[in-house]
């Protein structure tokens, strides 16, 4: 079974709709991460946890939330998509005990709003 | 603002040869930097990280070499392979918290 897993894998939804992107992990990390893919840009990061009580905005938080429902889940909610939304969501782990900050991917959640 | 660059344009390649992808970045230097793996629909795979104080490392076919003067680091593939065809992603590390700030990425395709 893969370590990160997200659900669903494509998703097509209307303008104003709230969608939830869901990522579990049996790596047992505490550091979770969510990131859109655009085509042509980088990663962008959108909400990082360091641990379940702890939740931070990353560089593109706007229009979106997450929630960190235990060590091994973390969601992220879209309140109302906009077509601008559409991209490849994805949710990744770290774990920074005993070396550098090395990132493991999910396999991906295609968003598509109309 | 800070930058992450890596050139967008696609590097076609024949088998067998050595494929070299740039990787610039502005501002402060990280105390390192990793190199990931995309493949079409799947998410990034980590391969590679090199420190600050490491000129080069290696990993099988792989080599990365890291210039703090230039802000540059590069990306090797010898004896490329069809199966080395994807898309190759530098990261660098923006904070002790270790938070990551990836560049948009570089497709290599390697033509038998």
């Amino acid at each position: 079974d893969a370590d990160v897993t997200q659900t669903p894998r494509n998703r097509i939804t209307k303008t104003g709709k709230r969608i939830m992107l869901e990522c579990s992990q049996t790596k047992g990390h505490d550091r979770m991460y969510w990131y859109r893919q655009d085509p042509g840009l980088g990663l962008q990061l959108i909400y990082y946890s360091f641990d379940v009580k702890d939740i931070n905005k990353g560089e593109i938080s706007d229009g979106y939330s997450v929630s960190r429902q235990a060590q091994a889940k973390f969601s992220l909610s879209l309140e109302s998509a906009i077509p601008n939304q559409t991209a490849l969501y994805f949710c990744a782990t770290s774990d920074l005990a005993g070396g550098p900050d090395t990132q493991y991917f999910g396999p991906g959640t295609r968003l598509t709003v109309l | 603002s800070q930058k992450i660059e890596q050139n967008s344009e696609a590097l076609n390649i024949q088998e067998g040869k050595t494929a070299t992808l740039t990787c610039n970045y502005t501002n402060y230097s990280p105390a390192y930097l990793q190199w990931y793996r995309q493949d079409p629909g799947r998410g990034p795979v980590f391969l590679l990280l090199i420190r600050e104080n490491e000129k080069e490392k290696r990993k099988e076919r792989l080599k990365v070499t890291f210039d703090t003067t230039l802000k540059q680091s590069l990306f090797h593939i010898t004896a490329s392979q069809p199966a080395d065809s994807a898309t190759y992603l530098c990261a660098r590390l923006t904070d002790s918290w270790g938070k990551l700030q990836f560049g948009a990425g570089t497709q290599v395709v390697v033509t038998p």
